[in-house]
């Protein structure tokens, strides 16, 4: 167990549809990242919160957005969704944003688009 | 930019083989290095890391040595087991001057260990 939690675990949703993930970070942790993982694109990296703010913005959609709460979980928002939308999607966490600390992941959450 | 790759796989094998999986990677700055494990239908883990060139990672029989004069990170293990059948991730991560900062992956390695 990495400490990291992310619901829901599974959900199928409709195109043209919005879903919310949610994420908390190990206990401590300040840095909080979102990850995609599909079969054809690999894993991406989407989006990065340091203590509430936003620091590093990767693959991610304009119809994606996220952020960290003052508690410092993480909730990623996926809008008008498509079916290659479809992926599992992973939130990470780690002490601070310098390389060497180790980044933890959660069990992600599978999505399926339909 | 930066960059991770790793052999394609799979790599089949058989109990107790030698495993090896090559990752080489380019990047600006000087990276921090992972191997992480995905089992089937879970998440990703840790599995071991190097900070620094020369420094070796080692965790559950699996070792890897940081290589900056040949910019590689392979993964190595003794003798396999079943339970090693799994999805290899080699990654790095790196803090440039502009404050970019996250893991980069490569595409994974499958291992398929029969007894």
């Amino acid at each position: 167990d990495s400490g990291v939690t992310q619901t829901p675990k599974h959900l199928i949703t409709a195109t043209g549809q919005r879903v919310t993930l949610r994420c908390s970070p190990r206990s401590g942790d300040l840095s909080v990242y979102w990850y995609q993982q599909s079969l054809d694109q690999g894993l991406q990296f989407l989006i990065q919160y340091y203590n509430g703010e936003e620091r590093a913005k990767g693959n991610i959609l304009e119809r994606f957005s996220a952020q960290q709460f003052p508690d410092l979980h993480s909730e990623l928002n996926l809008s008008s969704l498509e079916l290659g939308d479809s992926a599992l999607y992973f939130c990470a966490s780690s002490v601070a944003r310098t390389p060497g600390n180790t980044i933890y992941f959660g069990e992600g959450s599978w999505l399926t688009v339909v | 930019g930066n960059s991770v790759t790793q052999m394609e796989g799979p790599v089949t094998l058989s109990e107790e083989a030698f495993l090896t999986i090559n990752c080489t990677y380019t990047a600006t700055g000087y990276p921090s290095l992972f191997w992480y494990v995905q089992y089937p239908g879970e998440g990703l883990q840790l599995l071991l890391k190097a900070t620094k060139a020369d420094d070796k990672g080692s965790n559950k029989g699996f070792e890897a040595t940081y290589r900056k004069e040949t910019t590689s990170f392979h993964l190595e293990k003794g003798s396999v087991q079943v339970s090693d059948s799994a999805v290899y991730f080699c990654a790095l991560h790196v803090l440039p001057g502009s404050g970019y900062s996250t893991l980069t992956f490569g595409k994974g390695t499958m291992l398929l260990v029969s007894p």
